[in-house]
This record gives structure tokens, C-alpha cells and sequence, in this order.
């Protein structure tokens, strides 16, 4: 089976841009949960979306937002970059009766 | 590696050893634990998880014991190997919905051959 697949994996982009980055979950997870990673804050959760509903959301502004497809394909935008953005973004993908969560790659995001 | 922290608690030991990394969680709600490895340049990987309601959970090489009086949790892994050098996360769910993961700040294991 298919891991958790993010594209791109490298991304450079301008102060004052939008961004937008992929995942697609292992097949038949219907979760999928967003975080960034930053050497200095860790991993930090971003959202979760199941079954297209956003069901949880992390402390970010709403400068980061998400969506999921009915093939439980998901993406999140990132508006307005600002420098702080650059981060790994990692997607993790999870079954419905299951805590255990996927990881995949990750996006790294440079703002410059 | 790039996804690592700049200061990260680091524990340094020999191939072969038992190694014993820790984690102290927040929340005494929390009713699940996962350890997570990440290789640089690679997304966490689960290793091993355990649940409230135990106090010890062992899979292969590796053993999570779990202390709720104090809000730590500790992994344990035997045999260290090479390939075993990674950043180690542990991650809690205090009952949230099942995607909402507050991990720890990671520790830095590195094996010496």
C-alpha cells in the first residue's frame, strides 16, 4: 500500500505570496491532519479534516487554511507568507477508528 | 538533518547498549501516547504507542512505560544500532478528535558503532 504522498517536497516562495501544498493519504484513510515543523516551536498541529469537515483546529491565524476533497485528498493554503512560515509542512493521514497517524515527507517551505 | 531542532537534548551511546529516552507530557487528560522516530529528511515514524489504561507496552526492541502520577513516559529501546540514530518524538491526545497530536520537543539519539 501507498504511503502518505506531499508535493512538492521543496518550495521557495516571496514574502506577501499564497502557497498552496498537497496530500494525498494512504488509501482508505479518511483523516488527514496538517502540522509544521520549526526548529525552534517543533511540531505543531495545524488542523484535521475528516470525511471533507474540519474537525479541529491548532492556534494558527487564519492566514493558514485547508480543505479535503471527497477522495480524502487534502491541501492547505498558506496566505500572505511571512518569513516565520518557513517550516516543514508534514500531512499524516489516520483510519477512522485509529489514533495511529501516517506520516508523510513533507513540504519545506522557504519564504524569502 | 533539516527537520530537527538547533537545541535539542541529545543522548549519545554506544551500538549495542540499551538506550532510555524520556518525556514529560502536559496534560493528565491525556488518554493515548505515541513515539515517533524522524530520519532527516523524512517524516515522523510510529514506532510504538500505548494507552491510558496500561503502564508498559513492548514491541520489538522497544518498550514504552508510562507513569501517570508524574506525566512521563519513557522509551526504551535494546540493542542500539546504528540505525536506530534519529530525533525521537513523543506525542500525547488528550480525547481530542484522533488527528490532534501535541508532540514533545524531541530528543537526538546517536549511536556510536
Amino acid at each position: 500500500k501507498a504511503g502518505v504522498t506531499q508535493t512538492p517536497r521543496y518550495l521557495i516562495k516571496t514574502r506577501g505570496q499564497q502557497v498552496t501544498l498537497s496530500c494525498s493519504p494512504i488509501s482508505g484513510h479518511r483523516s488527514v491532519s496538517w502540522y509544521q515543523q520549526t526548529p525552534g516551536q517543533g511540531l505543531q498541529f495545524l488542523f484535521e479534516y475528516f470525511s471533507e469537515t474540519q474537525r479541529n483546529k491548532g492556534n494558527f491565524p487564519g492566514r493558514f487554511s485547508g480543505r479535503q476533497f471527497s477522495n480524502s485528498r487534502s491541501e492547505m493554503n498558506v496566505s500572505t507568507l511571512e518569513l516565520g512560515d518557513s517550516a516543514l509542512y508534514l500531512c499524516a493521514s489516520s483510519q477512522e477508528w485509529d489514533y495511529e497517524q501516517y506520516f508523510g515527507p513533507g513540504t519545506r517551505l522557504t519564504v524569502t | 538533518g533539516e527537520s530537527v531542532g538547533l537545541h535539542l537534548p541529545t543522548l549519545s551511546v554506544q551500538e549495542g547498549d540499551n538506550s532510555i529516552i524520556n518525556c514529560a507530557y502536559s496534560n493528565s487528560a491525556s488518554d493515548y501516547f505515541i513515539w515517533y522516530k524522524q530520519e532527516s529528511g523524512k517524516g515522523p515514524q510510529f514506532i510504538i504507542d500505548i494507552r491510558s489504561n496500561m503502564d508498559k507496552r513492548q514491541g520489538q526492541r522497544v518498550t514504552v512505560l508510562l507513569n501517570k502520577t508524574v506525566k512521563h513516559l519513557s522509551l526504551q529501546i535494546a540493542a542500539t544500532q546504528p540505525g536506530d540514530s534519529a530525533v525521537y518524538f513523543c506525542a500525547e491526545n488528550y480525547g481530542g478528535s484522533q488527528g490532534n497530536l501535541i508532540f514533545g520537543k524531541g530528543t537526538k539519539l546517536s549511536v556510536k558503532p
